[in-house]
């Protein structure tokens, strides 16, 4: 059974570029978490879903950062404008609605220059 | 407050010995709780979950949970070199909303 899936693994990119980060939840999942991790901050959650809905985006660092989820298999966290301080690796993570284990995805290492 | 905190270590236990990794947690209500492992430059992955006080056994590792004493620990019996990552401490906790905090990890090496 195939896990999280993220795309891209690796994105480098110069400030003020927009970026888009890729998730594919497990199938049959219908809670979708976005994490934030870096050596400073360890792993932050920025703004989960349920059944498609963003529920929580109070992790959201500003509104340079946004998410959707236009359905059951697919969501997106684009950052637009980037800065250098938005690298770090983001996880992508999906769980059932009736157990609370959440499964991460490989991640997305961003750098932007 | 921190909602989970955990020591950062390093921790670091020769091979075969028993590893202690200790977590606690400031909501009183939280149910559900859990330990990931992260092997650096990888993702969090999922080694075990503990729902009820007391002891869940799995393989090498056991879990142990004291809500009374909001504490929760991670006994890695017979380590091996490939035990060597950080152990991140997760709860499912009510209060703002139904969030899930992590710890920050505690790094743990095994010394062959």
């Amino acid at each position: 059974d195939a896990g999280v899936i993220q795309s891209p693994r690796h994105e480098v990119t110069e400030m003020g570029q927009e970026v888009t980060l890729r998730c594919k939840p497990i199938s049959g999942h219908d809670y979708l978490f976005w994490y934030r991790q870096t050596m400073m901050r360890g792993l932050e959650l920025l703004i989960y879903f349920n059944n498609n809905v963003p529920i929580d985006d109070s992790g959201m660092p500003e509104d340079r950062f946004s998410a959707k989820m236009p359905n059951a298999s697919f969501s997106t966290l684009k950052i637009q404008p980037s800065e250098p301080r938005d690298s770090a690796v983001y996880f992508c993570a999906s769980r059932t609605g009736t157990n609370y284990e959440q499964y991460f995805g490989p991640g997305t290492r961003l750098t932007v220059t | 407050q921190k909602e989970v905190e955990q020591n950062s270590g390093p921790l670091s236990v020769p091979e075969g010995a028993i590893a202690s990794l200790n977590c606690t947690y400031s909501d009183r209500g939280s149910q559900s709780f859990f330990w990931y492992r992260q092997y650096s430059g990888k993702s969090p992955e999922l080694i075990m979950s503990i729902y009820s006080n007391g002891d869940k056994e799995d393989g090498r590792f056991t879990a142990q949970l004291n809500k009374a004493s909001q504490y929760v620990s991670l006994l890695i019996r017979d380590s091996q070199p490939s035990d060597s990552a950080t152990y991140l401490c997760a709860v499912n906790s009510y209060r703002g909303g139904n969030q899930f905090y992590f710890g920050t990890g505690t790094s743990l090496t095994v010394i062959p």
